[in-house]
């Protein structure tokens, strides 16, 4: 079976450092991604982790770790634009692959 | 350019009717998907197809049903519609054999009266 586990929710202030943590039990890992969505509208990619350790892309960086089944998001300078939802998924499967999804943490910025 | 595209954006319809939400493509990816996101935000995979395989989350009734006319397109039709219908359907796509990202479609919210 599948089971992602993330926070519904969390709230940080803006230009500081927030840290998003998602577990997962996956059979068929085939990595971890990190999508964001904004209300009423697409989600949109943000980080892609297969190997143990950390991905850094600007202001985001995801981590990984498949032996604890754990990963994280981590968002630094906080704007208010990044108040949104942030998707956790499990990539599983071979050749086209299925993403489960968490509930999503939903972030709010605040002044 | 819109790389994954879903037509209607909104949907309201009545109980027992049936409807198709239509999504296109033009990524050349090789596999597409449905997504049903719900009343709380919970995004879940309704089915995941390419040329060669369908695969069905066995939660979906039988009442949903993809249609592929070509590797561009995978439409999703819905009969009987129920008040449990209503939600945001996702369109997706993604290349096999290599994990990248899958693109997603703006979304189709339908609303069942």
């Amino acid at each position: 079976g599948q089971n992602i586990d993330q926070p519904t929710e969390m709230t940080a202030t803006e230009g500081a450092i927030v840290q998003i943590n998602c577990t997962y039990q996956t059979s068929g890992f085939n990595g971890l991604f990190w999508y964001q969505q904004h209300a009423g509208e697409a989600p949109t990619f943000l980080s892609y982790n297969v190997l143990d350790g950390l991905e850094e892309k600007g202001r985001f960086s995801s981590f990984l770790s498949r032996s604890k089944g754990y990963s994280y998001l981590l968002l630094k300078e906080l704007q208010m634009k990044d108040s949104a939802s942030y998707l956790c998924a499990a990539a599983s499967g071979a050749g086209s692959y299925q993403l489960t999804f968490g509930k999503g943490t939903k972030l709010s910025v605040i002044p | 350019d819109t790389a994954v595209s879903q037509t209607p954006k909104y949907l309201v319809t009545q109980m027992g009717n049936d409807k198709s939400i239509k999504c296109e493509q033009n990524l050349g990816h090789d596999t597409m998907y449905w997504y049903k996101q719900d009343s709380k935000k919970f995004l879940k995979i309704m089915f995941s197809y390419n040329n060669k395989e369908l695969i069905i989350n066995e939660t979906v009734p039988n009442r949903f049903s993809p249609k592929s006319p070509d590797k561009a397109h995978l439409n999703l039709h819905i009969n009987s519609l129920e008040l449990g219908d209503s939600a945001v359907y996702f369109c997706a796509s993604s290349q096999s054999g290599q994990t990248t990202e899958a693109f997603f479609g703006q979304g189709t919210r339908l609303t069942v009266v």
